[in-house]
């Protein structure tokens, strides 16, 4: 099975950078996934880790560190469009030709003016 | 962009009733899944579909439930008899192996 850990709030200022923390554990490990949330719509992808290390896109960046079951998603540069919710997914290696994603509960970010 | 559709965007159904809930994954997808996101709470997996089979299904999905690919085009879950705990929004997926693609989801209210 899999447990995923992630803050469930938080807030920061438009034009500032926000880290968001994921740790988890798993039997296998395939991949590391996040995905943005806003109310009422469907999770769009963000980024995606399998190796250790920093991946950047844009504004935003992932983080992952298969040893500690670590990463983060770090967003730069915070626009008020960016108030959602961040699922940080975990892929098990285990898992039955299905690549299916194991969904942490979501931080909820706000950015204030 | 390809994209993944869903319908009804919103059903609203009696207790026992049973409902079909329909998707049209990104056409050159092979993997297919259903999620459900009961409000407030997080994305939980249901079941994933490949090669015209269930390849994983998660502790929720039960006899209540089950999917099909009736034709090329369509990919549905079935869910008997619904219960108000139900009540939910049903999301689905495609993907080719990489990231999943999300449909807008299907808002199930069982009254």
């Amino acid at each position: 099975g899999q447990n995923i850990d992630q803050p469930t709030e938080m807030t920061a200022t438009e034009g500032a950078i926000v880290q968001i923390n994921c740790t988890y554990q798993t039997s296998g490990f395939n991949g590391l996934f996040w995905y943005q949330q806003h109310a009422g719509e469907a999770p769009t992808f963000l980024s995606y880790n399998v190796l250790d290390g920093l991946e950047e896109k844009g504004r935003f960046s992932s983080f992952l560190s298969r040893s500690k079951g670590y990463s983060y998603l770090l967003l730069k540069e915070l626009q008020m469009k960016d108030s959602a919710s961040y699922l940080c997914a975990v892929r098990d290696s285990s898992s039955n030709s299905g690549y299916a994603l194991n969904f942490g509960k979501g931080t909820s970010l706000l950015v204030t003016p | 962009e390809p994209e993944v559709t869903q319908t009804p965007s919103h059903q609203v159904t009696q207790m026992g009733q049973e409902v079909i809930l329909r998707c049209v994954p990104i056409s050159n997808h092979l993997y297919f899944y259903w999620y459900r996101q009961i409000l407030g709470q997080k994305v939980e997996f249901l079941v994933s579909f490949y090669n015209n089979e269930i390849s994983e299904k998660s502790e929720i999905f039960d006899d209540q439930f089950s999917v099909e690919r009736p034709d090329g085009s369509n990919f549905t879950l079935k869910i008997r008899s619904t219960k108000l705990e139900d009540s939910a929004m049903y999301f689905c997926a495609s993907s080719e192996a990489g990231e999943l693609f999300f449909g807008e989801g299907s808002r199930l209210t069982v009254l």
